[in-house]
C-alpha cells in the first residue's frame, strides 16, 4: 500500500542553519504531496503542498519539490529559527485519505 | 480562524466507561470526516473514515465495536471510545477536506486518558 517514509529525529540544529528533512513516498500514480507541522501544544497546520510532479510548494521560507523520479518531497529552509521548532510531518493524499510519515522533530537553539 | 472543532479538548475517565467526541466542521460542509490517532511522538494513524449518511469505513486493525462513529449530519461527526481502557489514551484527531479534497482542515484534538 501507499506509505511515507522520512527522516528520523530529533533534528537539532543552531538559528540560522540550513535545514533539510528528507521525505520518500511509496504510491501507485501520483498522489498530492504535503508537509504539515505541528507546533508544541498545537494541531496539525498544512505548510505547504504540491499535487503534481515538478511542483514546489512554499511557505514561511520552506520549500519541498514533488520530485516524481525520487519519489520525493525534501522539505528545506535556509535559515532556521528557534520558533520553527517543532513537528514536522511529510503526507500523501490517496482518495481524500491522509497518510503521514512518522513525523521528525525539530530542535532550533538560539 | 479554526475551520474544524473538536469537544472536548481534553477528557480523563475510569476504565471501562465510554467517551464521546465531537468533530465540527464550521462554515462548510463535510460529508466525508476522517479519524485518527497518535500516540505519544508517533505520527497520525488513520483509524476510519466517518460517512454522513451511511456506515463508517474503519481501517484494519480498528474494532469497530469500539470505536462508535456517528456521523450524524453535514458537519458534525462523533466517535465514542466505548469501555474504555488505559491503552486508549491517545490523541484523537479529525479531519474534514476541503471541497477540492486535496487539502484537509484538522481539528485541534482530542487528549483521552484512561485512568
Amino acid at each position: 500500500g501507499d506509505s511515507v517514509t522520512q527522516m528520523e529525529g530529533p533534528v537539532t540544529l543552531s538559528e540560522e542553519a540550513f535545514l533539510t528533512i528528507n521525505c520518500t513516498y511509496t504510491a501507485t500514480g501520483y498522489p498530492s504531496l504535503f508537509w504539515y507541522v505541528q507546533y508544541p501544544g498545537e494541531g496539525l497546520q498544512l505548510l505547504l503542498k504540491a499535487t503534481k510532479a515538478d511542483d514546489k510548494g512554499s511557505n514561511k521560507g520552506f520549500e519541498a519539490t514533488y520530485r516524481k523520479e525520487t519519489t520525493s518531497f525534501h522539505l528545506e529552509k535556509g535559515s532556521v529559527q528557534v520558533s520553527d521548532s517543532a513537528v514536522y510531518f511529510c503526507a500523501l493524499n490517496r482518495d481524500d485519505k491522509i497518510i503521514f510519515g512518522k513525523g521528525t522533530r525539530l530542535h532550533i537553539l538560539p | 480562524g479554526a475551520v474544524v472543532s473538536q469537544h472536548p479538548s481534553r477528557v480523563i475517565c475510569k476504565s471501562g466507561t465510554s467517551v464521546k467526541i465531537e468533530c465540527r466542521s464550521l462554515d462548510f460542509q463535510a460529508t466525508t470526516m476522517f479519524w485518527y490517532r497518535q500516540f505519544p511522538k508517533q505520527s497520525l494513524m488513520l483509524m476510519a473514515t466517518s460517512n454522513e449518511g451511511s456506515k463508517a469505513t474503519y481501517e484494519q486493525g480498528v474494532e469497530k465495536d469500539k470505536f462508535l462513529i456517528n456521523h450524524a449530519s453535514l458537519t458534525l461527526s462523533t466517535l465514542t471510545v466505548t469501555s474504555a481502557h488505559p491503552e486508549d489514551s491517545s490523541f484523537y484527531i479529525c479531519s474534514a477536506p476541503m471541497t477540492s479534497g486535496v487539502e484537509q482542515f484538522f481539528g485541534p484534538g482530542t487528549r483521552l486518558t484512561v485512568l
